[in-house]
């Protein structure tokens, strides 16, 4: 059974670097799928961040892009997120889930982890 | 804001059907394939229904997905309590700004 569990700060100060890591059990990312990114503001809808493959080739949504970098580690099964001088509107609830090329969709997700921003 | 436009909440009571629908263009739904995601209150989002009305493994048949031209619809039979949540369609919109994108959400009530 595929499993996702994100990790990282719950909370960061404005201007600062929100970093995630998405430990990935149960599959090796190195055999595949396209492993991404999703946030959730408090009481909002879905936006999809970014998503990686295990090559380590990228592609962001560009409304983040200037921001964002998503990074992989196939040898310790995860993948990393980090999102640039963050304010409040980047406080959600963020999901890492596995995803399939070409057509996309999201089969597998983790839990998610809120990450606030303040001062 | 999503381009992708969902109502915001549909209601029906027990053992009654009901259908959300997905509203893009032809950049988004009208060429790609349409997912559905089902989200609990205070969990993560599941998939119900991917490549327009596939289902994956374990997801009953109560639930349907169909599309037509810029629009998805999403399908919900015999509704029961545990269906209470929110509900969102997503597919890749192919425009300038490349971007896979989810609906605004339903919250469907069962009365």
């Amino acid at each position: 059974q595929v499993q996702l569990q994100e990790s990282g700060p719950g909370l960061v100060k404005p201007s600062e670097t929100l970093s995630l890591t998405c430990a990935v059990s149960g599959y090796s990312i190195s055999s595949g799928y396209y492993w991404g990114w999703i946030r959730q503001p408090p009481g909002k809808g879905l936006e999809w961040i970014g998503s990686i493959y295990h090559s380590g080739s990228t592609y962001y949504n560009p409304s983040l892009k200037s921001r964002v970098t998503i990074s992989v580690d196939t040898s310790k099964n995860q993948f990393s997120l980090k999102l640039s001088s963050v304010t409040a509107a980047d406080t959600a609830v963020y999901y890492c889930a596995r995803h399939v090329a070409g057509t996309i969709f999201f089969d597998y997700w983790g839990q998610g982890t809120l990450v606030t921003v303040s001062s | 804001q999503s381009v992708l436009t969902q109502p915001p909440s549909v209601s029906a009571a027990p053992g009654q059907k009901v259908t959300i629908s997905c509203s893009g263009s032809s950049s988004n739904i009208g060429n790609n394939y349409v997912s559905w995601y089902q989200q609990l209150p205070g969990t993560a989002p599941k998939l119900l229904i991917y490549d327009n009305n596939k289902r994956p493994s374990g997801i009953p048949d109560r639930f349907s997905g169909s599309k037509s031209g810029t629009s998805a619809t999403l399908g919900i039979t015999g509704l029961q309590t545990g269906d209470e949540a929110d509900y969102y369609c997503g597919t890749w919109d192919s425009s300038l700004s490349a971007n896979y994108v989810f609906g605004t959400g339903t919250k469907v009530t069962v009365l």
